[in-house]
């Protein structure tokens, strides 16, 4: 069945420009996260939306970085005037719920020049 | 605050040898567990969890234990194949009734296998 995609997979962005990365979800999982994980490290917590309702955002590093879930299915992850120390592989992953497991997308390797 | 600490890599060894990486935590209350695996070109896949004390994950193989004890949750193979090569990460997920934050995980460094034929 289908899983967690993730566009693009591979983005070349240059400092200050703004980039946008997507998330399809599997279809009828309530809640969505977005984790970073820099090179040769483990994933760190962003942010996570219940439906369309971002609960929380704590883990996005500066208001640079933005995400929304506006009809409660995709999810776009926004990052405005990227900088050098973005660079990282951006990880979408969605849940049935709460309790249940997280299925991870392969992720988006975003490259800030 | 709440972590997890994996043993280095990478880890290189021949087909049919017995694996274990460390792993161990540190959090409030009583966390859930998990091993993700990363092959290369992929994305993070669940392997095996725990949710208490005492609790052995297992799949495709692989093992882990989770020692309140010891806060440790080992991961073993007893025979490793050369398609078991990939990253593989160590996660904590703290008890709902934490509150805040207890829906995200916290992960290792990730630990990278390699296994020659």
């Amino acid at each position: 069945g289908a899983g967690v995609s993730q566009s693009p997979r591979y983005k070349v962005a240059k400092r200050g420009q703004d980039v946008a990365l997507r998330c399809d979800p599997i279809s009828g999982h309530v809640s969505l996260f977005w984790y970073q994980q820099a090179l040769g490290q483990g994933p760190e917590f962003l942010t996570y939306f219940q439906n369309e309702a971002q609960l929380d955002k704590s883990g996005l590093p500066s208001d640079r970085f933005f995400a929304e879930r506006p009809e409660g299915s995709v999810s776009t992850l926004k990052i405005q005037r990227t900088q050098q120390e973005d660079s990282a592989v951006y990880l979408c992953a969605s849940s049935y719920n709460l309790k249940g497991g997280q299925y991870f997308g392969p992720g988006t390797r975003l490259t800030v020049t | 605050g709440n972590s997890v600490t994996q043993m280095e890599g990478p880890v290189t060894l021949s087909e049919e040898a017995f694996l274990t990486i460390n792993c161990t935590y540190t959090a409030t209350g009583y966390p859930s567990l998990f091993w993700y695996v990363q092959y290369p070109g992929e994305g993070l896949q669940l392997l095996l969890k725990a949710t208490k004390a005492d609790d052995k994950g297992s799949n495709k193989g692989f093992e882990a234990t989770y020692r309140k004890e010891t806060t440790s949750f080992h991961l073993e193979k007893g025979s490793v194949q050369v398609s078991d090569s990939a990253v593989y990460f160590c996660a904590l997920r703290l008890p709902f009734y934490s509150g805040a934050g207890s829906y995200q995980l916290t992960f290792g460094k990730g630990t990278k296998l390699s296994v020659i034929p």
